[in-house]
């Protein structure tokens, strides 16, 4: 099957400062998605992005399929922005499902 | 469009009891994917389900749990005579080729 690796697997800030997510994958996808799990549970959809770039206020995501990884970026971090981030693909040869890696905790202090 | 609805939010079971979660899909969708988060962990696949069909179950433990999607109603993940280690985030997501997979708010399942 497809592996899905996130780095780093923690990260601590402070309020204001940017961040990297990056997300590695074994073989080629038919999808990618990013989410982010708040503290209370809840799974929130950020980006759908099998290829290119993509830009939500503060946030933006870009996928290079080519080299097999995609990164999340996060500008001007507020506490809201706390929880875990997650990166998830479907496998172009595997069936329809997503494969999610592990997550990357961050965690911003004010 | 009220997203993918799962209910209930919280469920606690004691050992050798039942648990049913259920799962409505985004309106227009046919398609149910279930998944459970163990704690501190990520999301694993359980199964994919179409209307009185099952797709794909490769992720599901081989006793005491199943999952239907009837015709009528919403798809039903059973597990039958739960354990403490069956206490996870269950999630139920649909999908839709323009947009990628939406998930569910979760039932949170404690084993007492």
């Amino acid at each position: 099957g497809i592996q899905v690796e996130q780095s780093p697997p923690d990260l601590i800030l402070q309020e204001g400062a940017n961040s990297t997510l990056r997300c590695n994958f074994s073989d080629s996808v038919n999808n990618l998605q990013w989410f982010h799990q708040n503290p209370w549970g809840q799974l929130i959809n950020l980006f759908y992005i099998p290829s290119g770039t993509k830009q939500n206020g503060r946030l933006s995501a870009t996928t290079v399929a080519t080299e097999r990884y995609s990164l999340l970026y996060i500008s001007s971090s507020q506490t809201t922005d706390s929880g875990v981030y997650f990166c998830a693909v479907e496998w172009i040869q595997g069936a329809q499902k997503l494969v999610f890696g592990q997550g990357t905790r961050l965690t911003i202090n004010p | 469009n009220a997203g993918v609805m799962q209910n209930p939010r919280h469920l606690v079971r004691r050992r050798g009891q039942e648990a049913r979660l259920r799962c409505s899909p985004m309106k227009g969708h046919s398609h149910v994917y279930w998944y459970r988060q163990l704690p501190e962990e990520g999301l694993k696949f359980m199964v994919y389900l179409q209307k009185e069909n099952i797709i794909d179950e490769s992720g599901m433990p081989k006793e005491r749990f199943s999952a239907e999607f009837p015709k009528e109603g919403p798809s039903i993940l059973r597990i039958q005579q739960v354990v403490r280690g069956d206490s996870a985030a269950y999630f139920c997501a649909s999908s839709h080729r323009e947009g990628g997979y939406t998930f569910g708010s979760g039932t949170r399942l404690t084993v007492v």
